[in-house]
Order: structure tokens, then sequence, then C-alpha cells
């Protein structure tokens, strides 16, 4: 079975300070990985996914097939980077379902 | 575009009462889902729909059905609520690989 874990449900950091939140995969097939953000009072959206290889905000995130995982990094927090942070899966071969990890709630003190 | 939309926006039930949660998008996406999202446990998926009157179960289904009449609606039924239903509900549609969230709602079951 699938599954995505976020091993940090809280991490603080400084403004200025590079930040990275961790996701680790277990699945056999070949996923796609996403990261979500939920700012506060906002709606769930989309940030990144992986299969683009974009940056998004500054952020950016690369999937590592050996290790399993497709850790979120930023070199410079913001403070507008305080939110939660939701890493996600989908089964390439699938229909469009993902699976979520617990998330973590990111705050960038001032 | 009004996007996916959800009512209420938060509902108070108690333990045993039925409420319909409503969902709609204008975006013309055949894939709809609804999520749940608890603390520590991040969102986790009830029911989705590929298109009009195709539904399927997620991971969590027990105690919610689901119907899918046209593409634009998706409501979600919980048919004898319980304290253990207590959540905030999301809906999303989905084109590609991006899924876009209602606003939620937050429903209490006392």
């Amino acid at each position: 079975a699938q599954r995505v874990t976020q091993p940090e449900k809280l991490l603080s950091v400084f403004k200025g300070a590079p930040v990275e939140l961790k996701c680790n995969y277990s699945y056999s097939g070949s996923p796609e990985l996403f990261w979500y953000v939920q700012y506060s009072r906002q709606r769930l959206q989309l940030l990144l996914r992986h299969i683009s290889r974009e940056s998004i905000k500054g952020f950016t995130a690369d999937l590592n097939k050996g290790e399993t995982s497709f850790h979120l990094k930023k070199p410079f927090a913001q403070e507008e980077d305080s939110a939660m942070y939701y890493c996600a899966l989908r089964n390439a071969g699938s229909a469009r379902q993902l699976t979520f990890g617990s998330g973590t709630q990111l705050t960038v003190l001032p | 575009n009004a996007g996916v939309t959800q009512t209420p926006k938060f509902q108070v039930l108690k333990t045993g009462q039925s409420m319909t949660l409503q969902c709609a998008q204008d975006m013309n996406h055949e894939y709809m889902s609804w999520y749940r999202q608890d603390p520590g446990m991040g969102l986790r998926l009830i029911h989705y729909s590929v298109g009009a009157g195709i539904t399927d179960q997620g991971e969590v289904p027990n105690g919610y059905n689901v119907s899918r009449s046209t593409t634009e609606d998706f409501p979600l039924r919980l048919l004898s609520a319980a304290p253990s239903q207590t959540s905030v509900y999301f809906c999303a549609s989905s084109y590609g690989n991006t899924q876009y969230f209602g606003p939620g709602t937050r429903l209490t079951v006392l």
C-alpha cells in the first residue's frame, strides 16, 4: 500500500534561515509527488509537483527514488511562508486519488 | 469562475442526525473527491467520482454516502452522525495533475 510520511508535525525557523520539510514515501510503482500548502484561513492549494521540476515561491523539491524522499526546501524562509504543508503521492497509473502525509506546520519567526 | 464551493461552512449535529454536505464546481472537471482532515492524520480520502454516475470508495468510506448525478455536484451524506465524524471536510475537483480544493466544512458531532 502507498504511504506518505512527514516526520515533523511542527517546524519553526527564523526569517532568512534555510528550511527543509521532510517527506518520505513508500510505493512500489511509479509515483507522482506533490506538495500542497494551506495558508491561514485559505483553502488548500498546489505548491509544486515533482514532474514539473519547478520552483514556486522560492521552494524546490527533488524526487530521490533511492531514498524514496521528496523533501521541500527553501534557502531563505520568509514570514509569509508560515503555513501547513502537505506532501502527497499519486499512483501514476490510476485515477487521480491522492495519498496525503499528516502535514507539517511551518512557522517562520521574525 | 467560483471554482469549488462548499456549504455549509460550519455545522453542529447531534449523534444520530443525518445531513448532506454540498459541493459544487463550475470548471467542468470530471474527477471529484471528498476528504476529511483530522489533526495529525492529514487528509484522508472518503469517496471519489470519475464522472457523473460513477462513484467509488476511498480510504475511510464508512458512515458516508455519495452520489454524482451531474458533473457539477458531488454531495456527501452522513447517514447517522457519530462523534468520530467530527472533522473538517474538503471537497476537491481535478484537472490533469492538479486538485482544486473547496474552502472546507467544519463539522462537530455532539
